[in-house]
């Protein structure tokens, strides 16, 4: 299958500070990746959808001022957690599609201090 | 009512035993359907994926979609201690930027 990677797969901040995330397909070209949220024994709670060269779009609920995302090729998008507080840790995980097909990355665990 | 439905569990087996893991759904434009495996503090894996109504076999696994009654499974035969995960069902439309839209997530332990 197709894979997708992320970066870093942990990180610990201070309370204020910001932290990107990249995602990355590496054998294939996506037109959409999608972000996703993951709290412990939960299921992914989808936070935004990026399409290349354009905005992403926002899942109600979500602060686009607090997560920016930027889909600046097709095969990279970033997150950035502006200003981060101890209640944005979690877990983050991308998703690149092909097709039909939806492939995740191994996320990235965000603990803010 | 969600629009897709998945029993949690914890559903706990022998080791050898076949597992059948469902999930119902509401929504008749779903087109696409998709079973992940996601170990813990992993991302998603993606082990099967069907369009409309059907079975699939990959080695182990069997995916079946029922559109007219709105129900999807996902067989596994043989089950081993490795298969012990959380499964997911997800189904899409047929648009590239629809997104998936998750069951909650059956938690399976299968024990030696």
């Amino acid at each position: 299958g197709a894979v997708v990677s992320q970066h870093p797969s942990w990180v610990i901040c201070k309370s204020g500070t910001s932290v990107k995330i990249e995602c990355r397909s590496l054998d294939f070209q996506a037109t959409t990746m999608f972000w996703y949220r993951q709290f412990p024994k939960q299921s992914l709670m989808l936070m935004a959808t990026s399409n290349e060269g354009s905005k992403a779009t926002y899942e109600q609920g979500v602060e686009k001022d607090k997560f920016l995302i930027n889909h600046a090729s097709l095969t990279l998008s970033t997150l950035t957690v502006t200003s981060a507080h101890p209640e944005d840790s979690s877990f983050y995980i991308c998703s690149a599609r092909t097709g039909p097909e939806q492939y995740f990355g191994p996320g990235t665990r965000l603990t803010v201090t | 009512q969600k629009e897709v439905e998945q029993d949690p569990g914890p559903l706990s087996v022998p080791e050898g035993a076949i597992v059948s893991l469902n999930c119902t759904y509401s929504n008749s434009a779903f087109q696409y359907f998709m079973w992940y495996r996601q170990y813990s503090r992993k991302g998603p894996e993606l082990l099967m994926y069907t369009y409309s109504s059907g079975n699939k076999e990959d080695g182990r696994f069997t995916a079946q979609v029922d559109k007219s009654s709105k129900y999807i499974s996902l067989f596994i035969r043989d089950s081993q201690p490795s298969d012990s995960a959380t499964y997911l069902c997800a189904m899409s439309g047929l648009v590239n930027t629809d997104k998936l839209i998750f069951g909650t997530g059956t938690r399976l332990q299968v024990f030696p």
